[in-house]
């Protein structure tokens, strides 16, 4: 099985500032990685798939970059709307697997 | 506007049996390859099951291979997931989701407990 290490689990950031989350693969997934937001109420929004594309309606702030085992999610400015849970998830090969995700806390 | 609507959670005994359907809208449901994913509370997401558009193939976790099985009929735009010998441990919010395409339900809370 492919393991997903997805860092800072948690991180304090303020309203405007760039933050990057990371993901790494255990081995080579092809860009064959979703970003994903979580709500608190648990609503779940794609926000990137095939490592840097966004999905429909996502806007320009987020972006999505990596190759082979490391890729990661940047907020280029952060809005009140992005203070959420953040994951990865990998769908190179079965299982699929998600990383562990990240909580993007306002500091 | 695409809605993917999970149903036919609820509370159940261990050992016990229950199907999950999620009825799919405003997309071409037949051309879209479908996942289920839970979340336990207070933790992370967790794939489970994966059918081709076609039902051709299936894939499932090591955690419910042999206890769930997925199916879909493109008929009538759902998939299924059935749910048997259930576990403590299988209590987790169910979501449905395409392989591609970014579409997720809302979610359809299964709780085992006796």
């Amino acid at each position: 099985d492919i393991q997903m290490t997805q860092t800072p689990s948690s991180m304090p950031a303020s309203l405007g500032e760039r933050v990057t989350i990371s993901c790494r693969a255990s081995q080579g997934i092809s860009n064959y990685l979703n970003w994903y937001q979580q709500k608190p109420d648990g609503t779940i929004k794609p926000l990137i798939y095939y490592t840097s594309n966004l999905q429909s309606g996502v806007p320009s702030r987020f972006s999505g970059s990596g190759s082979g085992t490391d890729y990661s999610l940047t907020i280029s400015s952060l809005e009140p709307e992005d203070f959420a849970m953040y994951y990865c998830q990998q769908y190179d090969s079965s299982p699929l697997t998600f990383g562990s995700g990240t909580k993007l806390e306002i500091k | 506007e695409v809605q993917l609507v999970e149903s036919g959670g609820g509370l159940v005994q261990p050992g016990s049996s229950l199907k999950l359907s999620c009825v799919a809208s405003g997309f071409t449901f037949s051309n879209y390859g479908m996942n289920w994913i839970r979340q336990a509370p207070k933790k992370g997401l967790e794939w489970i099951a994966l059918i081709y558009y076609d039902s051709s193939n299936k894939y499932y976790a090591d955690s419910v291979k042999g206890r769930f099985t997925i199916s879909r009929d493109n008929s009538k735009n759902t998939l299924y997931l059935e749910m048997n010998s259930l576990r403590s441990e299988d209590t987790a919010m169910y979501y449905c989701a395409s392989h591609i395409g970014g579409y997720w339900g809302q979610g359809v809370m299964v709780t085992v407990s006796s």
